[in-house]
């Protein structure tokens, strides 16, 4: 079993539209969890990291995590057709930063 | 500000040889990490190298090695090539924060293993 379960999808939604992804964690001891967006063939770009429980946004994007469930989520408010991309979820046990991703969630936004 | 890069672009190689990989770290970044993508699936961590030292291995055999060099640049070596090792090769270059070492990959390699 992976450390890091996230739904394969692809995740359809209208422009304009809330995008909720989610990833379950099995690993007690991971501190840091980082969301990553990534473009067919591209490497992934890292889109907002957050250290231990709680929530913390940057513009359109906001992340959550509840370390007593075990649970990572993001949020794209006001989505747009460029943020239609591969999402992955990541986290590591310490600030090293050897992550363990989930499998990607593929968002695609229609105009 | 260079971003990390890496090279080849793609290449095809045969079960049984041996490729090495190339990585140029973001300027400043002492800390590489390898990671193989294979096709639908999240990236898997190879190994981490810091200041030339190895910093932590996944779970993947010893036919996978690296190095770092002084200038923080990076390699990983592959022998006796797997048609399962056809993936996705991504590198990560990272400085420290203050709080943790984020990571910023670079495009990848792509390898077919034939």
């Amino acid at each position: 079993q992976k450390e890091v379960e996230q739904d394969p999808g692809p995740l359809s939604v209208p422009e304009g539209a809330i995008v909720s992804l989610n990833c379950t964690y099995s690993n007690s001891a991971f501190q840091y969890f980082m969301w990553y967006r990534q473009y067919s063939r591209k490497g992934p770009e890292l889109l907002m990291y957050t250290y231990s429980s709680g929530n913390k946004e940057d513009g359109r994007f906001t992340a959550q995590v509840d370390k007593s469930s075990k649970y990572i989520s993001l949020f794209i408010r006001d989505s747009q057709p460029s943020d239609s991309a591969t999402y992955l979820c990541a986290s590591t046990t310490d600030s090293w930063g050897k992550l363990q991703f989930g499998a990607g969630t593929q968002v695609v936004v229609t105009p | 500000e260079t971003g990390v890069t890496q090279s080849p672009t793609h290449l095809i190689k045969t079960r049984g040889q041996q490729v090495t990989l190339r990585c140029s770290s973001q300027s400043g970044h002492n800390t590489v990490s390898w990671y193989q993508q294979a096709l639908g699936q999240g990236p898997q961590f190879i190994f981490q190298y810091y200041r030339e030292e190895e910093n932590g291995r996944g779970n993947f055999p010893p036919r996978f090695s690296g190095l770092q060099f002084p200038n923080y640049s990076s390699e990983l070596n592959v022998n006796a090539l797997e048609l399962d090792d056809s993936a996705l090769y991504l590198c990560a270059s990272s400085l420290f924060t203050g709080i943790n070492y984020e990571q910023y990959f670079g495009p990848g390699t792509r390898l077919t293993v034939t």
